[in-house]
């Protein structure tokens, strides 16, 4: 089955600086690799996400890139602010009837 | 719209008992799946349903049983629960699989203890 590996488990940044996650994953067949930020206590919620046709996808501070070749995808944030502060998961989506398969987090603190 | 919901959102179990928690969506999504979060661990799915009257096993199904016998709702069922069944329940629908409509919608969660 499908293997994701999500680094760094823990990120601190300053207010305004970048963040960038890591994912890779082992099923080449894989096409769908969104991104969840979870806010302490409430449930996970889709920020962002890439199909397998495409390189890399923008919103606003937001972008996610997709190295297929490499089997990693990434999640940068630009200026971040406060707010960002959560746990972001990582998912891959296989082509066959194989639900998403998640990887094991990152909790981002941005320090003002 | 409700979104997805889950019933109860906090439950304390002795060893042993059984419980079952409610998940309903009103978006009239096919999909609909139950994942455990525990610290360290990202989300594990526990079963999952293609639609009305069926299931799946995911990646950690011991001790876990499931029903979807209408397309709102999903039930996931603990028999006899253990202290290792402690840990925070979310279930999610989705209306696709694959392609468009793949997003997964997540409830609120349920915190379960297991004394």
């Amino acid at each position: 089955g499908e293997n994701v590996e999500q680094h760094p488990s823990t990120l601190s940044v300053q207010e305004g600086d970048s963040a960038v996650i890591k994912c890779t994953y082992s099923d080449s067949a894989s096409n769908y690799f969104p991104w969840y930020k979870q806010e302490l206590g409430k449930r996970p919620q889709l920020i962002i996400d890439i199909r397998s046709n495409v390189g890399e996808k923008k919103d606003q501070r937001i972008a996610v890139t997709l190295n297929k070749t490499a089997k990693h995808f990434s999640l940068h944030i630009t200026e971040t602010q406060p707010e960002d502060s959560a746990v972001y998961f990582c998912a891959v989506f296989s082509s066959g009837n194989t639900p998403l398969v998640f990887g094991k987090g990152t909790r981002l603190s941005v320090i003002a | 719209n409700a979104g997805v919901t889950q019933t109860p959102k906090f439950r304390v179990l002795k060893t042993g008992q059984s419980m079952t928690l409610l998940c309903a969506q009103d978006m009239n999504h096919e999909y609909m799946y139950w994942y455990r979060q525990d610290p360290g661990m990202g989300l594990r799915l526990i079963h999952y349903s293609v639609g009305e009257g069926t299931t799946a096993k995911g990646e950690v199904p011991d001790g876990y049983n499931v029903s979807r016998l209408k397309k709102q709702n999903f039930l996931l069922g603990l028999e006899s629960a253990a202290p290792s069944q402690t840990s925070v329940y979310f279930c999610a629908s989705s209306s696709h699989l694959a392609g468009d409509g793949t997003e997964q919608y997540f409830g609120p969660g349920t915190r379960l203890t297991v004394t």
